[in-house]
């Protein structure tokens, strides 16, 4: 079973840039479809994008296209979500998640999330 | 995009009882239907995918039902650990898979 471990909280300032980590163990790492989901307070869950490492290219939600980079680095395991331009709506925890088995992108295992904070 | 409605927000149930809980998509998912739970502040937990099938170390009192554009989570016995918020989630349309807004089951 895999298991993600994500980076700590961060605060930033409103037109800066986060980049938030998420490190795997326990799997075949390369074939495993890594997802982002924000969650901003008290609302729902949305799903922001994707990679599959061995693939290389990532996917990504209409909503989040212009502003989010996601990518892998296989040498140590570690999948990262990079979002641009933060303004405060942007405040919310990012989770990572990943598959039951290779190529699956149902987001059954997840981090456990890493908060947000975008001050104006 | 595959837009995904749960109902009700809210469903006040007293423990014991039992619990029913919607989904519907805006468009035809076959069986592609994934449930969570999430308790305040912890990552949501995957309970049911392929509509109708649990994940690994989830009670039986889980059940999901349906195909096409209309699902059910039905909780048969409600514990305290299950006062929660359910999400559904439609992954027919990978790998962009859209989530409902949510359904609140709050003790009664």
């Amino acid at each position: 079973q895999v298991q993600l471990v994500q980076s700590g909280a961060e605060v930033k300032k409103a037109g800066s840039s986060v980049k938030v980590s998420c490190k795997a163990s326990g799997g075949t790492f390369s074939n495993y479809a890594i997802s982002w989901v924000r969650q901003a307070p008290g609302q729902g869950l949305e799903w922001m994008g994707g990679i599959i490492p061995i693939l290389g290219t990532a996917n990504y939600a209409q909503n989040f296209q212009d502003r989010v980079t996601i990518t892998a680095d296989e040498s140590t395991s570690t999948v990262y979500m990079e979002m641009s331009s933060l303004r405060s709506q942007d405040t919310a925890t990012y989770f990572c998640a990943t598959g039951l088995r290779s190529f699956d992108w149902l987001t059954a295992f997840w981090g456990q999330g890493t908060l947000v904070t975008v001050s104006s | 995009e595959i837009v995904m409605t749960q109902s009700p927000a809210t469903l006040s149930v007293s423990p014991g009882e039992r619990a029913t809980l919607s989904c519907r998509a805006s468009q035809t998912i076959s069986s592609n239907l994934a449930w969570y739970q999430q308790k305040p502040g912890q990552a949501p937990r995957l309970l049911i995918y392929g509509a109708s099938t649990r994940a690994t170390g989830i009670p039986a009192r889980f059940s999901g039902s349906g195909s096409g554009t209309e699902f059910t989570l039905t909780i048969s016995s409600l514990q305290s650990e299950d006062f929660a918020v359910y999400f559904c989630q439609q992954y027919n349309s990978w790998p962009r898979g859209t989530f409902g807004q949510g359904t609140k089951v709050e003790i009664k």
